[in-house]
């Protein structure tokens, strides 16, 4: 079974609109950790933000929030505001309980158009 | 500060030539982790290492595959003889403690001919 589903393989935003990436996890531990990373098209991986299992509260950095909705395992990714450089492929991952290993899922492509 | 450092950013060879690509962690940190990435599998780890001590290498796909690192400013994975379906993106990351997330380099794209 998965342990990191991404079912869009592609979305569009118009600039300044906001966009919702989704992400759904397959765990049996309590304790995990989920990462959302952005892989531009020059390849490289940018951590974007992180949400801890036991975290009360979903995690906000800047424009992007993470909608952690714990009983339906999903963790999707808010990105407000969208802006042209937001174009980009972007990956949810998990760390389970304490292995320090990530799993990622199969990413999701995100355009965003004037 | 510096990131993740991988040399070299592009490597062509032919195969059954032997590759060696490098990394250099951030200061301090004590993880240090190699993914590969490709169209049909994605991003996979292969190896992480715990203040230098391999702890998890079985996503090595096979003893082509090495991984070391003699220090915890340095690691090196080497593929040895290298074959056409080892062309990939070869990314390293490393982390300070165990809930801190992993920070890439910009990755070595490997192709072997």
């Amino acid at each position: 079974a998965q342990k990191i589903t991404q079912t869009q393989p592609g979305m569009f935003v118009q600039e300044k609109e906001a966009v919702t990436l989704d992400c759904t996890y397959d765990t049996s531990d309590p304790s995990y950790g989920l990462f959302w990373y952005k892989q531009p098209s020059s390849g490289e991986m940018i951590f974007l933000i992180y949400q801890g299992s036991y975290d009360q509260q979903n995690a906000t950095e800047g424009r992007y929030s993470l909608n952690f909705q714990k009983a339906r395992k999903s963790a999707n990714l808010v990105i407000s505001a969208s802006q042209l450089g937001d174009s980009a492929m972007y990956f949810c991952a998990m760390r389970e309980g304490s292995t320090d290993k990530l799993i990622f899922g199969t990413g999701t492509r995100l355009q965003v158009f004037p | 500060d510096a990131g993740v450092i991988q040399s070299p950013r592009h490597e062509v060879t032919e195969m059954g030539q032997e590759v060696t690509l490098r990394c250099k962690p951030i200061s301090g940190h004590d993880y240090l982790f190699w993914y590969r990435q490709t169209m049909m599998r994605g991003l996979e780890l292969l190896i992480y290492f715990n203040n230098n001590v391999p702890i998890d290498d079985s996503g090595m796909p096979e003893d082509r595959f090495s991984a070391k690192m003699p220090n915890a400013s340095f690691s090196t994975l080497k593929i040895q003889p290298s074959e056409p379906r080892d062309s990939a993106v070869y990314f390293c990351a490393s982390k300070g403690s165990s809930n801190q997330p992993q920070h890439f380099g910009d990755g070595t794209r490997l192709s072997i001919l």
